[in-house]
């Protein structure tokens, strides 16, 4: 059972435009929502988190917005770099015992000069 | 640099063979996980060790254990190994205390099974 879905799968963006990577979860019990970026050969990097008792987060030129009543939470990267050429994975958790990531599919970034 | 080490980086062996993987988690660090990284199944849960106990299990076969040791150091024993389990498995390690989740990856293993 696939409880995050991400899309798009893939996503090419030239340079200083916005990319934009969704994902949508079923499991209310979800609390804890992460994006973490991954570069080929390495692991993945906690790159943002939210809770969902605010609606946005903002990190530098990373900005993760959350719809609690649609269970959809999105990544926006802003004015794009080639250096952000990247997998991105959104993740949820709960906060109880029990707090493994359930991670969605990944979004392979690409960035153009 | 996550502060999270595993060793090997590569394991290349046959199937029917038994492995084992090794994590040592960032200082002070009481949780550990473990994922499965493959090309058709994505980044999937195996188990989680907390303080050397075991804390939940994911989608992990019968043929693979964990182990947490008391220095905190973390074990995933893959036996019988077969052609599928061929993957990049990735050990990750958080406080775990209170609503704090943040998880730090590691560097992961490369495991080939031929």
């Amino acid at each position: 059972q696939q409880q995050v879905k991400q899309s798009p799968q893939s996503l090419i963006v030239q340079k200083g435009g916005i990319s934009i990577i969704n994902c949508a979860y079923e499991n209310t019990a979800f609390d804890y929502f992460p994006w973490y970026q991954q570069f080929p050969g390495k692991g993945p990097a906690l790159l943002i988190a939210i809770r969902p008792d605010v609606s946005e987060k903002k990190e530098g030129r990373f900005t993760i917005s959350f719809n609690k009543s649609a269970k959809q939470f999105s990544l926006h990267i802003m004015d794009s770099q080639p250096g952000d050429s990247a997998t991105y994975f959104c993740a949820a958790s709960y906060s109880g015992s029990a707090r493994q990531l359930t991670f969605g599919s990944g979004t392979q970034l690409t960035v153009l000069p | 640099d996550s502060g999270v080490t595993q060793t090997p980086k590569h394991l290349i062996t046959a199937t029917g063979q038994r492995v084992t993987l090794r994590c040592s988690p960032r200082s002070g660090d009481l949780s550990v996980y473990w994922y499965q990284q493959s090309l058709d199944q994505g980044l999937q849960f195996l188990i989680q060790y907390y303080n050397g106990e075991e804390r939940a299990k994911g989608n992990i076969l019968e043929r693979f254990s964990a182990q947490q040791f008391p220095d905190l150091h973390s074990e995933l024993n893959l036996s019988s190994l077969e052609l599928g389990d061929s993957a990049l498995y990735f050990c990750a390690s958080s406080v775990y205390s209170g609503d704090y989740n943040e998880q730090f990856f590691g560097p992961g293993t490369r495991l080939t099974v031929l």
